[in-house]
């Protein structure tokens, strides 16, 4: 009950397409969903996140969906750029715990 | 502002021996977690520790622990090491007590021969 469900495992695009990542969970006190991207030899930076009294987030070329009802949601990565190609992670937490669940990663490559 | 500072960065040890890792968080950050990173498991949760208390701790055997100074900085210790416990170790720090806008550092890469 404690997982978070990352799928694809990895994914190629063309520049400016919109990659999409999906994430789902379990346990229904998450209450607060972040997104990381990690490049190589560094770790893993906030890029948006997300609470469940909210269906959508964006922040420059990135959104948030989220599903409350069927506990999921999305990384949407608008005109994706060369420079994107990193691993994403989503994870959850709850509230006050600072302990954040991790999916397992996407590797995302966008090709020039 | 500096960011979070993870030393060493690379260590090679051999089974059996112990190693510590440090960790200077975000200068005011008064919030230290743990996280392993591996390729199978990915990155699991080691444990937590606010104005020096340990506030949650993950599925991790007791060979793993750590401890939290007065000036915030952090140390994790790996006790007899084993060939599984080779990995990327973060720390990430955060201004208050909760797992919002956690900052992470490099890292420091562990490898047990």
């Amino acid at each position: 009950q404690q997982q978070v469900k990352q799928s694809p495992q990895s994914l190629i695009v063309q520049k400016g397409g919109i990659p999409i990542i999906n994430c789902a969970y379990e346990n229904t006190a998450f209450d607060y969903f972040p997104w990381y991207q990690q490049f190589p030899g560094k770790g893993p930076a906030l890029l948006i996140a997300i609470r469940p009294d909210v269906s959508e987030k964006k922040e420059g070329r990135f959104t948030i969906s989220f599903n409350k009802s069927a506990k999921q949601f999305s990384l949407h990565i608008m005109d994706s750029q060369p420079g994107d190609s990193a691993t994403y992670f989503c994870a959850a937490s709850i509230q006050n715990t600072g302990k954040l669940i991790f999916g397992q990663g996407t590797t995302l490559q966008v090709k020039p | 502002k500096a960011g979070v500072t993870q030393t060493p960065r690379y260590l090679i040890k051999t089974r059996g021996q112990q190693v510590t890792l440090s960790c200077s968080p975000i200068s005011g950050h008064r919030s230290v977690s743990w996280y392993q990173q591996t390729p199978g498991q990915g990155l699991q949760f080691l444990f937590e520790y606010f104005s020096e208390t340990q506030r949650n701790k993950g599925n991790f055997p007791g060979r793993f622990s750590g401890r939290q100074f007065s000036n915030s900085r952090s140390e994790m210790n790996v006790s007899t090491l084993e060939l599984g416990d080779s990995a990327l170790y973060l720390c990430a720090s955060s201004a208050g007590p909760a797992a919002n806008v956690l900052t992470f550092g490099a890292g420091s890469r562990l490898t047990v021969l």
